[in-house]
C-alpha cells in the first residue's frame, strides 16, 4: 500500500535560513508526490507536484523538492525562510481517487 | 471567481441535529472528494464521486450521506451528529480521479458538535 512519512512534526528556523521538511514514500511503483501548505485557519494550496518527469520539481514561493528513488524520499526545501512561510505542510502521494495524507510538518519560522 | 468553495465556512450546532455541507466548484471537473482533518491537523479521504457516482467510501459511518445532484457539487450531510465529529471538512476536486491529478481544495468547513 502507497504511504508518506514526515519524519519531522515540528520544524523551527531563522528567517533567512534554509527550509528543509522530510519526506519519505512508500510505493510498488513510480508514485505521483505532492506538498502543500496549509496556513493557519485557511485551505489546503498546492506548493509542488513530482509525476515521474524531472526529478528536480520547482513550486510556488521558491520551494522545490527532489524526487530520490534510492532513498524513497522527497524532501522540501526552499533557501531562505521567510515569515510569511510558517504554517504546516504536507507531503501528500496519490491513488486511485483518492489522496493520502502525511501527517504534517508544522514550520516555525524565528525573527 | 472562487474555485472550489463551501457553505458554510463555521458550524457550531448541538449533538444529535442533523446538518449539511455544500460544496461548488467551477473547474469543470469530473471528480470531487470529501476529506476530514482531525484535531490533530491529520486528513483523510471520505467519500469520492466521479461524474456524480460514488467511486470511494472509506469506512466512513452511514450517518455521513454524500449527494452529488451534478459534476459541479458534491453535499454532505451528517445525521445526528456525534461530539466525535467535530473536525474540519474540506471539499476537493479533480479533472479526473488518477494518480497524477492535482486535487484543488475549498477553504474547509470548521465543524463544532457540542
Amino acid at each position: 500500500a502507497q504511504s508518506v512519512t514526515q519524519l519531522d512534526s515540528h520544524v523551527s528556523v531563522s528567517e533567512g535560513t534554509p527550509v528543509l521538511l522530510r519526506c519519505n514514500y512508500s510505493s510498488s511503483y513510480s508514485p505521483s508526490l505532492f506538498w502543500y501548505v496549509q496556513h493557519p485557519n485557511k485551505g489546503l494550496q498546492l506548493l509542488l507536484k513530482y509525476t515521474s518527469a524531472a526529478t528536480l520539481v520547482k513550486g510556488i514561493n521558491g520551494f522545490e523538492a527532489e524526487f530520490k528513488k534510492s532513498e524513497t524520499s522527497f524532501h522540501l526545501t526552499k533557501p531562505s525562510a521567510h515569515m510569511s512561510d510558517a504554517a504546516e505542510y504536507f507531503c501528500v502521494t496519490s491513488g486511485t481517487y483518492k489522496y493520502i495524507f502525511g501527517t504534517g510538518t508544522r514550520l516555525k519560522v524565528l525573527a | 471567481d472562487t474555485a472550489v468553495s463551501q457553505t458554510p465556512k463555521y458550524l457550531v450546532t448541538q449533538m444529535g441535529n442533523d446538518k449539511s455541507i455544500k460544496c461548488e466548484q467551477n473547474l469543470g471537473h469530473d471528480t470531487m472528494y470529501w476529506y476530514k482533518q482531525d484535531s490533530k491537523k491529520f486528513l483523510k479521504i471520505m467519500f469520492s464521486y466521479n461524474n456524480k457516482e460514488l467511486i470511494i467510501n472509506e469506512t466512513v459511518p452511514n450517518r455521513f450521506s454524500p449527494k452529488s445532484p451534478d459534476k459541479a457539487h458534491l453535499n454532505l450531510h451528517i445525521n445526528s451528529l456525534e461530539l466525535g465529529d467535530s473536525a474540519v471538512y474540506f471539499c476537493a476536486s479533480s479533472i479526473a480521479g488518477g494518480p497524477q491529478e492535482t486535487q484543488y481544495f475549498g477553504p474547509g468547513t470548521r465543524l463544532l458538535v457540542l
